[in-house]
């Protein structure tokens, strides 16, 4: 079973932050956060990861609280194309092995 | 494009043939794993392999399933006697060795049992 828990669904007006929370209260010291997507009938596209520190790409922030029991995977400026069934996964990844145990994930839509 | 590639896209078949899919991972990639996912369920994990050793398996593998990657490059699944139950996608995806567990996904393949 997945290990964290999201909302089923979110909306965003398009040029606005998208805000996705997740919560992993029971992650081990050693367990890293990730962010998949998933855009309708395509393969999942990973976005972020981290172990403690807030993290950025050119995709996405990711904001680990202090105590590592949830996070927000923050897009910052939605475009209609980051509509998408959003993932987060928390798995061992410091062996570069780990299989993904993914949930159902938040439906984000971004709307004009 | 140099991303995980998988053939065929599409496959529509009648219960009990048998189907075999393809992955090609990204090149230098060393590790390859496959996923399936139903509708509306996220993506279930049923294969790793590093190089071209199958080195974890999930109980979702049934005897039915047989997956390969003889050269540690390209890999294959094969579904035997297929069943309307196996109707899903079926997904490869990839990481190198010296990541930090993030995967790279392929298309994936929409196998249909009639």
């Amino acid at each position: 079973d997945a290990k964290t828990t999201q909302p089923p669904s979110m909306d965003c007006a398009e040029g606005r932050a998208a805000n996705l929370p997740c919560n992993h209260s029971t992650i081990s010291g050693n367990e890293y956060v990730y962010w998949y997507r998933q855009i309708h009938s395509q393969g999942p596209q990973y976005i972020i990861h981290g172990l403690k520190n807030n993290e950025t790409n050119e995709m996405a922030s990711l904001i680990i609280t202090e105590d590592r029991k949830s996070s927000t995977l923050i897009l910052p400026h939605a475009t209609l194309r980051d509509t998408a069934v959003y993932y987060c996964i928390v798995e061992y990844g410091n062996s570069g092995y780990s299989t993904l145990t993914f949930g159902k994930g938040t439906m984000l839509l971004v709307s004009p | 494009d140099t991303g995980v590639s998988q053939d065929p896209r599409h496959k529509i078949t009648k219960r009990g043939q048998n189907v075999t899919f393809r992955c090609d991972p990204i090149s230098e990639h060393n590790r390859l794993y496959w996923y399936r996912q139903t509708l509306g369920q996220g993506p279930e994990f049923l294969t790793y392999f590093q190089n071209e050793a199958q080195l974890e398996k999930s109980r979702l593998l049934s005897d039915r399933f047989s997956a390969e990657r003889p050269k540690g490059s390209f890999s294959t699944l094969e579904i035997q006697r297929t069943e309307q139950g196996d109707s899903a996608m079926y997904l490869c995806a990839s990481s190198p060795e010296e990541g930090t567990g993030e995967q790279y996904f392929g298309p994936g393949t929409r196998l249909t049992v009639t």
